[in-house]
C-alpha cells in the first residue's frame, strides 16, 4: 500500500464549479499534513497547511479526518488559474528529529471554459 | 527576500557519469532535504541535512550523497549516472526548529531537470 494514496485524475471542470479531491494515508502517526500545487514543470508550491479543526483560505478549505487517516480539500467557484496537479503532503513522525514530506502521486486539475 | 535557489537549472549528462547540483536555501532558513520526482510521479525524499550533517535518508541508494555548508548550502551528488535518474531534482528548506505549526513547512526551489543519455 502506498503511503500517501490519491485519485490521479484528471478532473475537468467547468469555471465556477465545486471541485473535491481527496486523499489517505497509512502512517498513523503522520504528525503534520498539506497540499502542495505544483504547475507543469515548476516546482511544488505549498497551498495551505491541514489541521484537524480544518482550516480555510478563500475558496480554498481543507479538512483531515485523523481516525480515517483522510485529507480532503474543496475547491469553491473555480478560476481557469485553478489548473495544476495538486499534491497530498503528510510528514510522518521520524525518530531522530528531522522530518521527511511524503507526497501523494498528484491529483490534476483541470478548470475549463 | 530570496528564496530557495538552485544551479544549474538543466542537466544532461551521460551513463556512468557524476553529477553535482546545488542549492541555497531560503533567507532565516537552516534546514536543506533534497527530493527526486520522476515524470508522472510525486517528490520522492532524497535526504535532509541540517547542521552540516544527513539527519534523514530516503529509500535512495549510497549513490547518492549530499553536503550542508555551514552557511547552509547543500550539494546533492550522484555517481555512476543512470539512465533512471533522470528527473527534476527539487531542494526545499525549512525554518530554525523551535515549535509552532511553520516548523515542518518546506519550501521548494525552481529544481534542476536532469536528462541521463
Amino acid at each position: 500500500r502506498k503511503e500517501v494514496e490519491q485519485d490521479p485524475g484528471p478532473f475537468n471542470v467547468p469555471e465556477g464549479a465545486t471541485v473535491a479531491f481527496n486523499c489517505t494515508y497509512s502512517n498513523s502517526a503522520s504528525q503534520s499534513f498539506f497540499w502542495y500545487r505544483q504547475d507543469c514543470r515548476k516546482e511544488p508550491k505549498l497551498l495551505m497547511s491541514v489541521y484537524s479543526s480544518g482550516n480555510e483560505d478563500g475558496r480554498f478549505t481543507a479538512q483531515l479526518n485523523r481516525a480515517s487517516q483522510y485529507i480532503s480539500l474543496l475547491i469553491r467557484d473555480s478560476k481557469l488559474s485553478d489548473s495544476a496537479t495538486y499534491l497530498c503532503v503528510v510528514n510522518p513522525k521520524l525518530t531522530g528529529g528531522g522530518n521527511k514530506l511524503t507526497f501523494g502521486t498528484g491529483t490534476q486539475l483541470k478548470v475549463e471554459l | 527576500d530570496a528564496g530557495v535557489t538552485q544551479s544549474p537549472t538543466h542537466l544532461i549528462k551521460t551513463r556512468g557519469q557524476q553529477v553535482t547540483l546545488r542549492c541555497s536555501p531560503k533567507s532565516g532558513h537552516d534546514t536543506v532535504s533534497w527530493y527526486q520526482q520522476a515524470l508522472g510521479q510525486g517528490p520522492q525524499f532524497i535526504f535532509q541535512y541540517y547542521e552540516e550533517e544527513e539527519r534523514q535518508r530516503g529509500n535512495f541508494p549510497d549513490r547518492f550523497s549530499g553536503h550542508q555548508f555551514p552557511n547552509y548550502s547543500s550539494e546533492l551528488n550522484v555517481n555512476a549516472l543512470l539512465l533512471g535518474d533522470s528527473a527534476l531534482y527539487l531542494c526545499a528548506s525549512s525554518p530554525p526548529r523551535g515549535g509552532g505549526p511553520w516548523r515542518d513547512t518546506q519550501y521548494f526551489g525552481p529544481g534542476t531537470r536532469l536528462t541521463v543519455l
